[in-house]
């Protein structure tokens, strides 16, 4: 593989179930980071992880939770999913202080 | 208040003309990055040009370029010569320094070329 797979494609959930979307990158890239997209609103960082071992929280982290065992996986959790979590879901990585972030090709969630 | 405002929702050009897309920004931190992305109805997000904000000259990328005017916080990307291809939403994102490399993004621009 080359760059960012996220897995995954698509899903459909039931509102309280427990869902995991994963992201694998193979660029040993430092950082990675979780964005949502809806419409009208652009991009939104959820959650970002500097290097491994450590998370922080960005615009809209409320409703999800991160891990970075490692360099290469930051898979993204929804504990009980909600309705309003509807969205398009960006893993993304870049090499830290580089101009570029890399982008998945996207998860497209729906919650019932 | 928003960090990124791109004020044109959705613009139409004509083929093999040039386009200019808004993105107007608000920040106090000195060391900034600014970012514009495309992204094609297939869904992927693909980086296309970079201005910091000590850059003394405008970026430019091939048919892209960065018209920076730091004063009044504008960073318009500038397509010329449009293709069909160039049909995609447009976004333009800010990393501030002291935040360290998270991207802020806008609301977008849907830019339709008209053959």
């Amino acid at each position: 593989i080359a760059g960012i797979t996220q897995a995954p494609t698509s899903q459909i959930l039931a509102a309280g179930r427990r869902m995991t979307l994963r992201c694998t990158q193979d660029m040993r890239h430092n950082a990675m980071y979780w964005y949502r997209q809806d419409l009208g609103l652009g991009l939104r960082l959820i959650h970002y992880s500097n290097t491994a071992g450590t998370t922080g929280k960005g615009e809209v982290p409320d409703g999800y939770s991160v891990s970075r065992a490692n360099t290469d996986d930051f898979p993204l959790t929804l504990a009980s999913a909600v309705p309003s979590q509807t969205s398009v879901y960006f893993c993304a990585s870049s090499r830290w202080g580089d101009n570029e972030q890399f982008f998945g090709p996207g998860t497209r969630l729906t919650v019932l | 208040a928003q960090k990124i405002t791109q004020t044109q929702p959705g613009m139409f050009v004509q083929e093999k003309e040039a386009v200019t897309l808004d993105c107007t920004y608000d920040t106090s931190d000195p060391s900034y990055g600014l970012f514009w992305y495309k992204q094609p109805s297939s869904g992927e997000m693909i980086f296309l040009i970079y201005q910091g904000s000590y850059d003394q000259q405008n970026a430019t990328e091939g048919r892209y370029s960065l018209n920076f005017q730091k004063a009044r916080k504008s960073a318009n990307l500038v397509i010329s010569a449009s293709q069909l291809g160039d049909s995609a939403m447009y976004f333009c994102a800010m990393r501030e320094n002291n935040a360290g490399n998270m991207l802020t993004f806008g609301g977008g621009t849907r830019l339709m070329v008209k053959p």
